[in-house]
């Protein structure tokens, strides 16, 4: 079985600052991981994906996230964020196997990008 | 670029009543997938299907829950006599034909059950 863990509920950040949002994983078998976006009243939009090969996945509108195995990590970040960023934001895994196939979602973090 | 879509975006139904949900996946996408967000929560995995079949489903995903691909474009979740803890975003989601292949959310449904 899978979890996981999104630290910070609400992340309040000024326009042009960078920011982090921090998401933590367990899992008995080896796992894809994303991030998703969800911008008010709508659907989610993946952000990005770590699939395999290198640890640093760039992903769209200037996001980026690490793999860390070692602390069953995968934080998004951004160096510089604007006001569109506002948004819910969901770090997500599921299991390799085609029969593994669902995603287990964190509880979101709420990023509130002010002027 | 091609998406998921869902009707209605909005249902408002009373307690015991039996609502469908409906869902047009990527039309070359093979995997369909329900999931539900009641408010202030998290996404929740309720079930997936692919070849005409549910493959997995959740613990949430009980009896009065059903899924159907009833012709080639489109899915739907079925709720049999609604509960007032069912009031929920309810998100379809495809996928292509790859285990690494990306889960494709729709806009979702808001469910109130009064």
């Amino acid at each position: 079985a899978q979890s996981v863990t999104q630290l910070d509920s609400q992340v309040p950040v000024f326009e042009e600052a960078p920011v982090e949002l921090r998401c933590n994983y367990s899992s008995s078998v080896s796992v894809y991981l994303f991030w998703y976006v969800q911008y008010p009243n709508q659907g989610l939009q993946l952000l990005l994906k770590y699939l395999s090969g290198s640890t640093l996945v760039k992903g769209i509108n200037g996001f980026e996230a690490e793999f860390n195995k070692s602390q069953t990590s995968f934080h998004l970040r951004k160096p510089s964020v604007h006001i569109s960023d506002t948004a819910e934001y969901f770090c997500a895994v599921r299991g390799r196997l085609r029969s593994q196939g669902n995603l287990i979602f964190g509880k979101g973090t709420k990023l509130s990008v002010k002027p | 670029e091609p998406e998921v879509t869902q009707t209605p975006s909005h249902q408002v139904t009373q307690m015991g009543q039996e609502v469908i949900l409906r869902c047009v996946p990527i039309s070359n996408h093979l995997y369909f997938y329900w999931y539900r967000q009641i408010l202030g929560q998290k996404v929740e995995f309720l079930v997936s299907f692919y070849n005409n079949e549910i493959s997995e489903k959740s613990e949430i995903f009980d009896d009065q829950f059903s899924v159907e691909r009833p012709d080639g474009s489109n899915f739907t979740l079925k709720i049999r006599s609604t509960k007032l803890e069912d009031s929920a975003m309810y998100f379809c989601a495809s996928a292509g034909t790859t285990s690494t292949d990306t889960q494709y959310f729709g806009p979702g449904t808001r469910l109130t059950v009064l």
